[in-house]
């Protein structure tokens, strides 16, 4: 069945410091790949997506590249903030809206 | 335009009770999915439901229900309350059903815990 495997957390980075966070999936089709961010006491928050093969999402600094070769979709920001500071979701959806979520990493960031 | 609410916030209840939750989605949108989010599993999928009827089920027991308005609203219900089902409750809405391009709004949730 599909799943998603999530690096394992917690992250703790610098200010200004180079962030990966990386998502392999399993998936019968064609899904679509997506990446929410959780903050403290909120609800999920869509932060980028690409629904075929080679696409790149990106929003607020934020990207991932969709790579069915090697069934991934790693999450990458070039310089991180304090704010950044949250829990970070990768999922998927192939049929409908049912999603499958990787189990989540949270990412800490120091001044 | 508001968000997709749910309530209460916080629900406390004992082994064996039962317990309905509720989710308000974003006007206009008809899809409702459902989540439980626990430390251990994760996000695991509930069940999704459109225009009043249910489209997709997750692997949860016959316990977890739900429901769908007219106007869209849904109700989760839980009986025979397990001490394992503690856990935050999600509640997701999107504008259509049978597409993996839908981008899902979530709710705050709401933390049952069971004693």
């Amino acid at each position: 069945g599909d799943s998603v495997t999530q690096m394992e957390g917690p992250v703790t980075l610098s200010e200004e410091a180079f962030l990966t966070i990386n998502c392999t999936y399993t998936a019968t089709g064609y899904p679509s790949l997506f990446w929410y961010v959780q903050y403290p006491g909120e609800g999920l928050q869509l932060l980028l997506k690409a629904t075929k093969a080679d696409d790149k999402g990106s929003n607020k600094g934020f990207e991932a590249t969709y790579r069915k070769e090697t069934t991934s979709f790693h999450l990458e920001k070039g310089s991180v903030q304090v704010s950044d500071s949250a829990v970070y979701f990768c999922a998927l959806s192939e049929r409908g809206n049912q999603f499958y979520f990787g189990t989540g990493t949270s990412l800490t960031v120091i001044p | 335009k508001a968000g997709v609410t749910q309530t209460p916030r916080y629900l406390i209840k004992t082994r064996g009770q039962q317990v309905t939750l509720s989710c308000s989605p974003i006007s206009g949108h008809r899809s409702v999915s459902w989540y439980q989010q626990t430390p251990g599993q994760g996000l695991q999928f509930l069940f999704e439901y459109f225009s009043e009827t249910q489209r997709n089920k997750g692997n949860f027991p016959g316990r977890f229900s739900g429901r769908q308005f007219s106007n869209s609203r849904s109700e989760m219900n839980v009986s025979t309350l397990e001490l394992g089902d503690s856990a935050l409750y999600l509640c997701a809405s999107s504008r259509a059903a049978g597409s993996s391009y839908n981008e899902q709004f979530f709710g705050p949730g709401t933390r049952l815990t069971v004693l």
